[in-house]
């Protein structure tokens, strides 16, 4: 079945880099797009960006001068990689998946668990 | 961006009607489709999918949840409202980039 799992560091110093990784399991990473997804304690989520299924980018313009997002095809893993973080970066992030393949709807079927990130010296 | 704004909370008594809106600061219709999902999200857990372009049941969701609107205007509806259903409601507009989400409604039994 369709499975994401988000892995990275559970604490980051301000000013420092995050890289997370998505691996997923289920689909092919050729056929169907991934969404990094972040969400503050108590707010709402924020759309950070997404690998397409055919291996462009698109970005969040309020994070795209310090995110970056790549893949690994033959490993079934999706990078996030966010320099500069601040301690309001910090938050749980996710790894989204869409519905269908190829260029489908712009939204969320499928959800990693997550993973929290604290920015904090 | 395209805002979406919600109410904060709304309580309701068990197997009577929720009503969860969400307005957008533009238009998310396009071609005669509402760019406008809906997500549950119970405490420690990720969001979940419940409506899709405005008015289309995720896999596996019960009938109970519905939604319906259009242009800027849009709304999640429960009926009958069961104790499972206590949770975080989210809308997310799909229309533009960058993808944005409402602030969340916090559903609670009265």
């Amino acid at each position: 079945q369709v499975q994401l799992k988000e892995s990275g560091p559970g604490l980051v110093q301000p000013s420092e880099t995050l890289s997370l990784t998505c691996t997923v399991s289920g689909f092919s990473l050729t056929s169907y797009s991934v969404s990094w997804v972040r969400q503050p304690s108590g707010k709402g989520p924020e759309w950070m960006g997404r690998m397409w299924y055919d291996g462009d980018t698109a970005y969040n313009s309020a994070l795209k001068s310090r995110l970056s997002i790549s893949r690994d095809t033959s490993k079934n893993q999706v990078f996030l990689k966010m320099n500069s973080l601040q301690t309001d970066d910090t938050g749980t992030y996710y790894c989204t998946r869409d519905p269908l393949p190829g260029y489908s709807g712009n939204w969320f079927a499928y959800w990693g668990q997550g993973t929290l990130v604290t920015v904090s010296s | 961006d395209i805002v979406l704004t919600q109410s904060p909370a709304l309580a309701v008594s068990l197997e009577q009607r929720a009503t969860i809106s969400c307005k957008t600061s533009q238009n998310v219709d396009n071609y005669g489709i509402s760019y406008m999902h809906w997500y549950q999200q119970k405490p420690g857990q990720q969001p979940k999918l419940l409506i899709y372009e405005g008015s289309n049941l995720a896999s596996g969701i019960p009938a109970r949840f519905s939604g319906s609107g259009s242009g800027t205007d849009f709304t999640l509806t429960i009926d009958p409202v069961e104790a499972d259903d206590i949770a975080t409601y989210y809308c997310q507009q799909s229309k533009d980039y960058p993808f944005t989400f409402g602030s969340g409604t916090k559903l609670e039994i009265k």
